[in-house]
């Protein structure tokens, strides 16, 4: 498969557990945030989204949690399975200035946190 | 199944030869990029489009073009390639740009 990344941070945790992904984003004006999956060989994959007027949404054994004040994004993944190693990417979305007349809300990516679940 | 293609998968081309990869979308969607990976640096936008024949750059678009004259095809062009556009290469689609994307395979470009 391809790497994505030489120098990422790693989680590795044991199949069953919990696992927690910590993002920290960068623009204050960010108000939609969205952690990607990617497996080996394959594009990145959606995994949950959150707006910015929310704290905390859950999906499928899946959390996203927001806090706004210290621009901090996590991801929680309960009952870790061996099917979510993987590298997953937060991304953050905010809006161009308004004087640049610009229409691209701006969608950056983290450089990614390599998960390896041990069986 | 809907779904984001891009052909080819893998390539290798030598400098100064043109080539097109090609990114076809069967949602419907409005909003397409395309985003270059590299180890280190994670995922940069190069270019994107709102709608057809609406195109503009992203962080990255030196050396490169885009074209959309088809809601679903939005094909990436290197005139010239030169060995530090060796990458890998995604298409992106989504309804807006607030909302989930969904990527192709990739296309491992290699320039030498």
């Amino acid at each position: 498969g391809e790497s994505v990344g030489l120098h990422l941070p790693t989680l590795s945790v044991q199949e069953g557990d919990n696992s927690i992904i910590n993002c920290a984003y960068s623009n204050s004006a960010s108000d939609y945030f969205i952690w990607y999956k990617q497996e080996s060989g394959k594009g990145p994959q959606f995994i949950i989204d959150i707006r910015s007027n929310m704290d905390k949404r859950q999906g499928q054994r899946v959390t996203v949690l927001l806090n706004k004040t210290v621009k901090h994004l996590s991801l929680q993944i309960a009952a870790t399975q061996p099917g979510d190693s993987a590298v997953y990417f937060c991304a953050e979305k905010y809006p161009p200035p308004l004087v640049s007349g610009g229409s691209n809300y701006k969608l950056t990516f983290g450089k990614g946190t390599l998960l390896t679940v041990n069986p | 199944e809907a779904q984001v293609t891009q052909n080819p998968r893998y390539l290798i081309t030598v400098t100064g030869k043109k080539l097109t990869v090609t990114c076809s979308q069967n949602m419907n969607h409005e909003y397409m990029s395309w985003y270059r990976q590299d180890p280190g640096l994670g995922l940069r936008q190069i270019y994107y489009s709102m709608n057809v024949e609406v195109t503009d750059k992203g962080d990255v678009p030196e050396g490169y073009k885009v074209s959309r004259k088809e809601k679903r095809n939005f094909p990436l062009i290197l005139e010239s390639p030169s060995p530090n556009q060796t990458s890998l290469y995604f298409c992106a689609s989504s309804l807006s740009p607030t909302r989930e994307a969904f990527f192709g395979q990739g296309t491992r470009l290699t320039v030498v």
